[in-house]
């Protein structure tokens, strides 16, 4: 069965730093992968995608995704993080079916 | 397109009360899908819709939960009787074909009391 696994429920960085997030999948197949991004009180929204054209991913605000199928991973970051950032970030996969989406993982800024 | 429509926003109910969520997804997409989120389990796929055919409900949690799509515009999820552990926030969804992202709706946060 298809899964998708975030590292880190909860990941703290100082503005201006580096942002890695982090996300695994489980699938035999190389699926379509996204990452979505939820404000308080807000639905999701989609960051990027990866759907096997180039493994690295630019998406809105600045962030990015790479690919790599022989780690089966699709980590998510942003080279220098900033206040408005401040949001939970969740990974999915599609493969076929269903889409399955990671646990979340909370991303706080610090001043 | 204004995205896809949920309604209500916010939903307070006493327990055993029938309770009815609504969605419109944006015009075109074939696929519509219903999630519940909440503290403990995250986001849950409830059921999917494809050109208005329920596909896959495996993950509705108990026969109190229905949904159906009586057309390409409107769907519904009901939950009779309603009860606290049914309290989340309840998520739509649509896409234009599988495999592509998936448009979420604002969602209604449904309270049992």
């Amino acid at each position: 069965a298809q899964s998708v696994t975030q590292l880190g429920s909860h990941v703290s960085v100082s503005e201006g730093a580096l942002v890695l997030l982090r996300c695994n999948y489980s699938s035999s197949v190389p699926p379509y992968l996204f990452w979505y991004v939820q404000y308080p009180n807000q639905g999701l929204q989609l960051l990027l995608k990866y759907t096997s054209a180039a493994t690295l991913v630019k998406g809105i605000n600045g962030f990015e995704a790479e690919f790599k199928k022989s780690e089966t991973s699709f980590h998510l970051t942003k080279p220098s993080a900033h206040m408005s950032d401040a949001a939970e970030y969740f990974c999915a996969a599609s493969s076929a079916s269903k889409i399955i989406f990671g646990s979340g993982t909370r991303l706080s800024i610090r001043p | 397109d204004a995205g896809v429509i949920q309604s209500p926003r916010h939903e307070v109910t006493e327990m055993g009360q029938e309770v009815t969520l609504r969605c419109k997804p944006i015009s075109g997409h074939d696929y519509l899908f219903w999630y519940r989120q909440t503290m403990m389990r995250g986001l849950e796929l409830l059921i999917y819709f494809n050109n208005n055919v329920p596909i896959d409900d495996s993950g509705m949690p108990e026969d109190r939960f229905s949904a159906k799509m009586p057309n390409a515009s409107f769907s519904t999820l009901k939950i009779q009787p309603s009860e606290p552990r049914d309290s989340a926030v309840y998520f739509c969804a649509s896409s234009l074909i599988m495999n592509t992202e998936a448009f979420f709706g604002q969602g209604t946060r449904l309270t049992v009391v």
